[in-house]
């Protein structure tokens, strides 16, 4: 099991450009999250999902968009870059059928630098 | 407002003593904590975890302690181990309302010297 894995590890990014950023579990997890991680800062869930096709905002959305086409994949789209996106993303995943439902699985994180 | 706080960026301990980090939390509809453990460059990794009903939970060197009426948990590592130098998160959730999803303190980085 490759658990989760992030695709990009590292992206360097102009003011104003697009991307995307691709999680994939291979845990068959219900729960999907993406976090951002900023220096001296805990974890702040962006957007997560509750099942394929499912989508909702968590407690920093603005600037990013979701989509779960596929209970495996999750992927996190910055339409327009700024620097205050410059931050590393953590995507989680976890499985209520867990007896510790809330136990998450974290992938090795994406760092981008938004110039 | 803050709802995990940890109120102590970083903790220096001496090989083979206790190192007890600390957590406080707000929401008092929190009924399940867990503890993440994080190296640099690494995502973060499940440590321990404890539900409202127990004060105390142990797996090994790790022991996590709670105090509802205080809104305050603990972890402890005895004895701490130069390979336990991390960052150390301390997370809850309200697992009535919340898909799983949980609030995360800002870390404390331990540092546990030869």
């Amino acid at each position: 099991n490759a658990g989760v894995t992030q695709t990009p590890k590292f992206r360097v990014l102009k003011t104003g450009q697009s991307m995307t950023l691709l999680c994939a579990q291979d845990m068959n997890h219900e729960y999907m999250y993406w976090y951002r991680q900023d220096p001296g800062m805990g974890l702040r869930l962006i957007h997560y999902s509750v099942g394929e096709g499912t989508t909702a905002k968590g407690e920093v959305p603005d600037g990013y968009n979701v989509s779960r086409l596929k209970k495996q994949n999750f992927l996190l789209g910055l339409e327009s870059a700024a620097p205050s996106q410059t931050s590393v993303y953590f995507c989680a995943s976890s499985d209520y059928r867990d007896k510790t439902g809330e136990t998450q699985y974290f992938g090795p994180g994406t760092r981008l630098l938004v110039l | 407002d803050q709802q995990v706080k940890q109120n102590s960026p970083s903790l220096s301990v001496q090989e083979g003593r206790i190192s007890i980090l600390n957590c406080d939390y707000t929401n008092s509809m929190f009924d399940y904590f867990l503890w993440y453990k994080k190296y640099p460059a690494e995502g973060p990794t499940f440590l321990i975890s404890i539900s409202s009903i127990k004060d105390k939970n142990e797996d090994g060197r790790f022991t996590v302690f709670l105090n509802k009426s205080a809104k305050h948990l603990s972890l402890h590592i005895v004895p701490s181990q130069p390979g336990d130098s991390a960052v150390y998160f301390c997370a809850a959730s309200a697992r009535s309302t919340n898909a799983g999803k949980s609030t995360f303190g800002d870390g404390t980085t331990l540092t546990v010297k030869p």
